[in-house]
């Protein structure tokens, strides 16, 4: 079974620093996909970033990049830059290989002030 | 950009009833997804469909759900019986491949509301 473990509830971060997400996860599965989605108010779900779980190098997606360390099993995103419209929850989640269901966390809540 | 669509954005709807929610994946993209996420909550897979049948689907997708893709381009969800545990917003999914690095693209989703 897969999980995934967001421990902040909450996040405050000021317009234009930095701020970081942590996710941690747990699988059994030798290959898997780590994704963060993002979901304002308006309750849509965007897809934000994808890091496998072979991939060499952090991905990166114009202001947001994912800090992927396998040995600890943690995928953390790192917003650069905050704007107010990054305001908004954020979910992290998993794919296994093989299949592609997302198991997804319980969400992180950035709160972006001017 | 191609995107997901789902139609109604909200549905209220009384107990007992039947509700079918309906979904235009990405015209390209071969597996569909239904997901709901129970206000508060997180996310939660329901099924996954490819090929014109389930391929996965979770406990809580038990015989009171079904999905069906009618044509060539709407995938649904249809719920019989509703009970108010089913109110939450559906979002419909859907990707390109099966393997594990392809991103879902996600709807915007239905707030189903049970009375």
């Amino acid at each position: 079974a897969q999980k995934i473990t967001q421990t902040q509830p909450g996040m405050f971060v000021q317009e234009k620093e930095a701020v970081t997400l942590d996710c941690t996860y747990d699988t059994s599965d030798p290959s898997y996909g780590l994704f963060w989605y993002k979901q304002p108010s308006s309750g849509e779900m965007i897809f934000l970033i994808y890091q496998g779980s072979y991939d060499q190098q952090n991905a990166t997606e114009g202001r947001y990049s994912l800090n992927f360390q396998k040995a600890r099993k943690s995928a953390n995103l790192v917003i650069s830059a905050s704007q107010l419209g990054d305001s908004a929850m954020y979910f992290c989640a998993m794919s296994g290989s093989g299949y592609s269901t997302l198991t997804f966390g319980k969400g992180t809540m950035l709160l972006v002030s001017p | 950009e191609p995107e997901v669509t789902q139609t109604p954005s909200h549905q209220v709807t009384q107990m007992g009833q039947e509700v079918i929610l309906r979904c235009v994946p990405i015209s390209n993209h071969l597996y569909f997804y239904w997901y709901r996420q129970i206000l508060g909550q997180k996310v939660e897979f329901l099924v996954s469909f490819y090929n014109n049948e389930i391929s996965e689907k979770s406990e809580i997708f038990d015989d009171q759900f079904s999905v069906e893709r009618p044509d060539g381009s709407n995938f649904t969800l249809k719920i019989r019986s509703t009970k108010l545990e089913d109110s939450a917003m559906y979002f419909c999914a859907s990707s390109l491949s099966r393997t594990g690095n392809q991103p879902q693209h996600f709807g915007d989703g239905t707030r189903l509301s049970i009375l």
